[in-house]
């Protein structure tokens, strides 16, 4: 059983901070990692997605990927209020499983 | 831009009685998936076709749930008879690649069974 798993939050942050979020994987073989983004009621939004070791940067969003650890984190920098939402990580191998997602609060 | 389509938006009904969904995926991406999320949780995979084929459907409840995609295209997912326990929202993917790559998903269905 594949799992992921995702730092449980609620994660409340000031405006201008950065928001750190975390997801580690069971299985090994997994080649691909995604990031979704999810407001409240509304349907899941790909952010960012990142195969390679290393970071990523896209905008405000860095993925890092240690792959030798199963470990991928999304930093969000200069957090605006918009960015509060739950955070999904997604793990690829033949399917997309996801993580229960990290609700993140980003206060004035 | 081009959009996954799903209707209905929201759904009512009573345990029972059945419900469908349909999906219409975005143009030229030939892998469909159902996935099921209940709140507090991520997507569930339910099913994913290739076209018109399914290439999984291992986590469908086969005994109330059933899922089409005749020609390729768009996609019906039917629940009957629908129980309690399956409030949730229904959303739909498409990717142009299979193995799941980039997923993008539709605005999804939040269906209450009363």
């Amino acid at each position: 059983q594949k799992e992921v798993e995702q730092n449980s939050g609620p994660l409340s942050v000031p405006e201008g901070a950065i928001a750190s979020l975390n997801c580690t994987y069971s299985d090994r073989g997994s080649q691909s990692f995604f990031w979704y983004r999810q407001y409240s009621g509304k349907s899941p939004e790909l952010i960012m997605f990142i195969y390679s070791n290393g970071d990523k940067e896209d905008g405000r969003f860095t993925a890092q990927l240690n792959k030798a650890s199963q470990y991928v984190s999304l930093l969000i920098r200069d957090s605006q209020p918009s960015d509060s939402a739950t955070y999904l990580c997604a793990v690829n191998d033949y399917k997309l499983s996801f993580g229960a997602g990290t609700t993140v609060t980003v206060r004035a | 831009e081009a959009e996954v389509a799903q209707s209905p938006r929201y759904k009512i009904t009573e345990k029972s009685q059945a419900v469908a969904f349909w999906c219409d995926p975005i143009s030229g991406h030939a892998t469909l998936y159902w996935y099921r999320q209940i709140l507090g949780q991520g997507p569930e995979l339910l099913v994913q076709f290739q076209d018109e084929s399914v290439v999984d459907d291992s986590q469908l409840p086969k005994d109330r749930f059933s899922a089409e995609r005749l020609k390729g295209v768009d996609s019906t997912l039917k629940i009957q008879p629908a129980e309690l326990g399956d409030s949730a929202m229904y959303l739909c993917a498409s990717s142009y690649l299979p193995q799941g790559n980039e997923q993008f998903f539709g605005p999804g269905t939040r269906l209450t069974v009363l």
